[in-house]
């Protein structure tokens, strides 16, 4: 059982590019997220969404996009890549359809750097 | 603005003492609070879940309590080993943050061997 699966594990893009950080789970979860942290801040909800196309803003949304179009699958796009977006992020779901109360699963993180 | 607290940032005991890490939220109204685990370059692991009707949760050496009045959660670990070594995060769902896991920044904790 894989869990939750995030790709790239590290990724370098250069101010204005564009990406897609890729996140799945094969635990048939409801509820998916995508956080990102930095140090001394925590962990800060981007985006989150409780079921196939059904998703909301979390506290830092601006400058990322997600879509929701199965279950399995909850992308996190970067449209155009700025310094401050530069983090690790995290990706994380769980069974209760409003993320509530069951225990939250999450990715190994992807460690990105905006040059 | 829900937030959630952690003090201190960093704590560092010798092996095999009794400790306790704080976690204290700005709304009474919880859904409920989670303690998570991570390690160095990687993702947090799920320790201990308390609903808001529970009082405490426990899971070998650690036991975490649940105080809504004060707006306080505390975990205690048993017998620290240098294997406890990480960073500690509390998480609390608050009713008025609807679907929003709100998390606290962690406490880094060491234990000498």
């Amino acid at each position: 059982n894989a869990g939750v699966t995030q790709t790239p594990k590290f990724q370098v893009l250069k101010t204005g590019q564009s990406m897609t950080l890729q996140c799945a789970q094969d635990m048939n979860h409801e509820y998916m997220s995508w956080y990102r942290q930095d140090p001394g801040m925590g962990l800060r909800l981007i985006h989150y969404s409780v079921g196939a196309g059904i998703t909301d803003q979390g506290e830092v949304p601006n400058g990322y996009n997600v879509s929701r179009s199965t279950t399995e699958d909850f992308p996190l796009r970067l449209l155009s890549a700025a310094p401050s977006q530069t983090s690790v992020y995290f990706c994380a779901s769980s069974s209760a359809a409003t993320g509530r109360a069951e225990k939250l699963f999450f990715g190994s993180g992807t460690q990105l750097s905006v040059l | 603005k829900q937030e959630v607290t952690q003090i201190p940032a960093a704590l560092s005991v010798p092996e095999g003492e009794n400790l306790v890490l704080n976690c204290s939220f700005t709304d009474s109204a919880i859904y409920n609070l989670q303690w998570f685990r991570q390690d160095p370059g990687k993702g947090l692991t799920s320790l201990l879940l308390i609903q808001s009707s529970q009082r405490e949760q426990t899971s070998g050496r650690l036991n975490a309590s649940l105080d809504k009045s004060s707006g306080r959660s505390t975990l205690y670990i048993a017998a620290s080993q240098p294997g406890d070594s990480a960073t500690y995060l509390c998480a609390a769902v608050m009713y008025s943050s609807a679907s929003k896991i709100i998390f606290g920044s962690g406490t880094r904790l060491s234990i000498r061997p």
